[in-house]
């Protein structure tokens, strides 16, 4: 059973709207958060993460919400741009003295010029 | 940023052929990983190692192996590569005193086994 899932495979937005890529979790061990955008041949790149003490973390265009008590996280990008058009993966970590990474299936955002 | 590398980027070869695929990081990160990815799917961890002389398997049941004799060096080996070895491979690092295990990956590995 997938313990992370991003239930949508794909996204479209216009050039300078808003993307929102969605995350659930099932896991409450999960303490830490983190986005990674991938282009096509290339690995992931990490984005923004997101410790389980805060409910939102920004960074220039991008910024994650997090909901504990629904188990849910979300990615905004105002304004969206060609350029992030990827597959961006959700992933969480239940922190110190954890090996690995629980990774979601990835969204793939297409910004439309 | 970490740096980590990851040779070669495209691999195509023939069922049975022994392959090693090659992953550096110069941030002397402790912990190394290889994860296997299919498009449409998640990050798959195969193996992990926690410094030198350190290597584990991953929850992803994997024929391959690996070895960690340098802390900068994580090579994976298939012995025997057959068609459903064919994959993305990416290696990994992150930094053992980072208690939020953020990972850097490689570019990784296209692998096309015939």
């Amino acid at each position: 059973d997938q313990q992370v899932k991003q239930n949508s495979p794909s996204l479209s937005v216009q050039e300078g709207r808003i993307s929102i890529l969605n995350c659930d979790y099932t896991n409450s061990m999960f303490d830490y958060f983190l986005w990674y955008k991938k282009y096509p041949a290339e690995g992931p790149t990490f984005l923004i993460s997101i410790s389980s003490i805060k409910d939102k973390n920004e960074d220039g265009r991008f910024t994650v919400f997090l909901n504990k008590s629904a188990k849910h996280l979300s990615l905004h990008i105002v304004p969206s741009q060609p350029g992030d058009s990827a597959v961006y993966f959700c992933a969480a970590s239940s922190g110190a003295g954890s090996y690995q990474l629980t990774f979601g299936k990835g969204t793939k955002l297409s910004v439309i010029p | 940023e970490a740096d980590i590398y990851q040779t070669p980027r495209y691999l195509v070869i023939g069922t049975g052929k022994k392959i090693t695929l090659e992953c550096s990081q110069t941030m002397g990160h402790d912990k190394m990983y290889w994860y296997q990815q299919d498009p449409g799917m998640e990050l798959h961890l195969i193996h992990y190692s926690y410094g030198v002389n350190s290597t584990e398997k991953g929850d992803l049941s994997s024929e391959s192996t690996v070895s960690r004799i340098r802390t900068e060096h994580f090579p994976l080996t298939l012995e025997s590569a057959r068609p459903s070895h064919t994959s993305q491979y990416l290696c990994a690092s992150s930094d053992l005193q980072d208690s939020t295990d953020t990972q850097y990956f490689g570019p990784g590995t296209r692998l096309t086994v015939l």
